[in-house]
């Protein structure tokens, strides 16, 4: 069955700190991986996409990882701010399918002062 | 400005009262897709597009109908809407490219009482 699944669920953590959300998944064959930043009452809006070529993707503090492998996908957030405060989706697309996408529930980051 | 939009922003309905709620973007993009957001659940597909005049089903399509006789606009129709189609609905929208990213708009949130 094609799965993504995040941990962890939801994560609080003081402005400044690095954290890091995981993303496991099952789809398969893997076309390419997204991680989205949704926050509260808004569309999801991408930060990152990763081939099964690409092990790593940055974009300014945001940091994404790959391990094609072991299908397993990393967020990391430096320095974090308080606008990173949002829900994190990771979203992996099959290789054999015209728009059929495969979402996770996304973590839900709270960044405290 | 490139985006999607999507109207209304927020409804409150009773159950059975047909409601259409509207979508268009402006970025000639081939591809569009209505999601619903549940807690728990992440976002799932309800329809989608790959050109106009060509829709298909996705994962959540019963209740739902769509139509695409422009390329720019693409409505969800409840023809009777039920309580358990409260939710927060998205719709989207993507070039036909191998980046494959997605735009989503801001979101209506619809409550069927």
């Amino acid at each position: 069955k094609n799965q993504v699944e995040q941990s962890p669920q939801s994560l609080i953590i003081l402005e400044g700190k690095n954290c890091t959300l995981q993303c496991n998944y099952t789809v398969s064959p893997f076309s390419n991986l997204r991680w989205y930043k949704q926050d509260t009452g808004r569309g999801p809006v991408s930060l990152t996409i990763m081939t099964f070529s690409e092990n790593t993707k940055s974009n300014g503090r945001y940091t994404a990882t790959l391990d094609a492998d072991t299908k397993q996908s990393s967020l990391h957030i430096t320095a974090s701010q308080l606008s990173d405060s949002a829900s994190y989706i990771c979203v992996v697309k099959r290789w054999d399918t015209g728009n059929q996408f495969y979402f996770g529930t996304g973590t839900s980051l709270t960044v405290i002062p | 400005e490139a985006q999607v939009t999507q109207n209304p922003r927020y409804l409150i309905t009773v159950t059975g009262k047909k409601l259409t709620v509207t979508c268009s973007q402006n970025m000639n993009h081939e591809y569009m897709s209505w999601y619903r957001q549940d807690p728990g659940l992440g976002l799932r597909q309800i329809y989608y597009s790959m050109n106009v005049e060509v829709t298909d089903k996705g994962d959540v399509p019963e209740g739902y109908k769509v139509s695409r006789k422009e390329k720019r606009n693409f409505p969800l129709i409840l023809e009777s809407p039920s309580p358990n189609q409260t939710s927060l609905y998205f719709c989207a929208s993507r070039p036909r490219t191998p980046t494959d990213t997605q735009y989503f708009g801001p979101g209506t949130r619809l409550t069927v009482l």
